[in-house]
């Protein structure tokens, strides 16, 4: 079946590395995804990637899947105070349509 | 192009009485999703449409939920005899499988629509 864990919290300070980490159970998943979730907002699609990539890089954001573990984790690099926000990782699989949801990483920056 | 639009993005309802809720796509996007999202979770699928065709529903969409989409653009979500346990963030989202790079596995949210029964 499908499930889609993650770490409640994360707190940085302001210019250092953020990783938000995200656990998947279904080997069939074919695209992996991170969306940002600022307070009383929709979610804004970040980034994604294909299972059969292991890294993907856009701008401050790196992806890396370990498509062994299932594992997948987010890098922001020189986190911003405009970066707070809750982080979900999702999972897209086969020819389904549907985004199975983490519980989402409350990502807290400090100064 | 503006992007997901939901309307309204507030209602306040008492139990027992029905709510609609209205989804305009990105223009040109084919595909259609609404997801319920509670407190301190994430997005929970509900159901999707390509064009005007339901083709996939939650089981926790019951009976009482009904969508539509008749002529293949905006999309609305009624739910009929409203209970306490359906406050939530109604979140409607749209993809497409048309244009130059063909299927696109982008799914793009709107701002929802939070739901709370009295």
């Amino acid at each position: 079946g499908e499930d889609v864990e993650q770490s409640l919290f994360l707190s940085v300070r302001e210019g250092d590395s953020s990783v938000i980490n995200c656990t998947y159970t279904d080997s069939s998943s074919t695209y992996l995804y991170w969306y940002k979730q600022e307070p009383g907002a929709g979610l804004q699609l970040l980034t994604y990637i294909f299972s059969n990539m292991d890294m993907k890089q856009d701008q401050r954001l790196t992806v890396l899947l370990n498509k062994k573990d299932k594992h997948l984790s987010l890098r922001i690099a020189d986190t911003q105070t405009g970066d707070s926000a809750i982080y979900f990782c999702a999972e897209r699989t086969g020819t389904a349509s549907k985004l199975t949801f983490g519980t989402g990483t409350r990502l807290q920056v400090t100064l | 192009d503006t992007g997901v639009s939901q309307d309204p993005r507030h209602k306040i309802t008492k139990r027992g009485q029905n709510v609609t809720f209205r989804c305009d796509p990105i223009s040109e996007h084919n595909r259609l999703y609404w997801y319920r999202q509670t407190l301190g979770q994430g997005p929970e699928f509900l159901t999707y449409f390509q064009n005007e065709a339901q083709l996939e529903k939650s089981r926790l969409l019951s009976d009482r939920f009904s969508a539509e989409r008749p002529k293949g653009s905006f999309s609305t979500l009624e739910i009929q005899r409203t209970e306490q346990g359906d406050s939530a963030m109604y979140l409607c989202a749209s993809s497409s499988t048309r244009g130059d790079r063909g299927y696109s596995y982008e799914q793009y949210f709107g701002p929802g629509t939070r739901l709370t029964v009295t």
